[in-house]
């Protein structure tokens, strides 16, 4: 089946500064990469995903790219601030298949 | 919000106890998962049903039995509870069967096993 990589598994920047967070998937029929965020206690909310028809997309400070030869996907955050640390879990499935998560990373903006 | 209800948010039970967890997914999506994350831990995926039906089965154990209703709610049965069941429980809703939709989820149940 499936298996999902997330690294590092922790991440601390300096609020204002970029962060980028890396997932490896093992299934090369994967076609579809959701990213999650996840604040302590709460529900993990879909914050952008990409279906491997394209490469790159962005929303706003947020982007995830796509590179479908090596297998892997990163979300990379502009401008972060205090409000953006969170766990984040990238997940990947294919067609008629459930989602598959990593393990999440946790991220930690310095103020 | 993301039209996803789960009911109750809090449960405190006892070892051996038989609990039930419920969820509404959001209107017009026919598919609910259920994933269970215990502490500092990630998303165990359990069980998915679409339209009434079992789609795919995950880390579930044999303690631990789900269903779908015509209206499309469902249903998490956690039976002889045990100490280490203690985790959040979420449920999430999609449109379709298949895993490359967006998935939604509920703002999870805490059980707590005593």
């Amino acid at each position: 089946g499936e298996n999902v990589e997330q690294h590092p598994s922790t991440l601390s920047v300096q609020e204002g500064d970029s962060a980028v967070i890396k997932c490896t998937y093992s299934d090369s029929a994967s076609n579809y990469f959701p990213w999650y965020k996840q604040e302590l206690g709460k529900r993990p909310q879909l914050i952008i995903d990409i279906r491997s028809n394209v490469g790159e997309k962005k929303d706003q400070r947020i982007a995830v790219t796509l590179n479908k030869t090596a297998k892997h996907f990163s979300l990379h955050i502009t401008e972060t601030q205090p409000e953006d640390s969170a766990v984040y879990f990238c997940a990947a499935s294919k067609a008629n298949s459930k989602l598959t998560f990593g393990k999440g990373i946790t991220l930690s903006v310095r103020p | 919000d993301s039209g996803v209800t789960q009911t109750p948010k809090h449960l405190i039970t006892a070892t051996g106890q038989r609990v039930t967890l419920r969820c509404s997914p959001r209107s017009g999506d026919l598919s609910v998962y259920w994933y269970q994350q215990s502490l500092d831990q990630g998303l165990q995926f359990l069980i998915q049903y679409y339209n009434g039906e079992e789609r795919a089965k995950g880390n579930i154990l044999e303690r631990f039995s789900a269903q779908q209703f015509p209206d499309l709610h469902s249903e998490l049965n956690l039976s002889s509870l045990e100490l280490g069941d203690s985790a959040l429980y979420f449920c999430a809703s999609s449109v379709e069967g298949s895993g490359g939709r967006e998935q939604y989820f509920g703002p999870g149940t805490r059980l707590t096993v005593t």
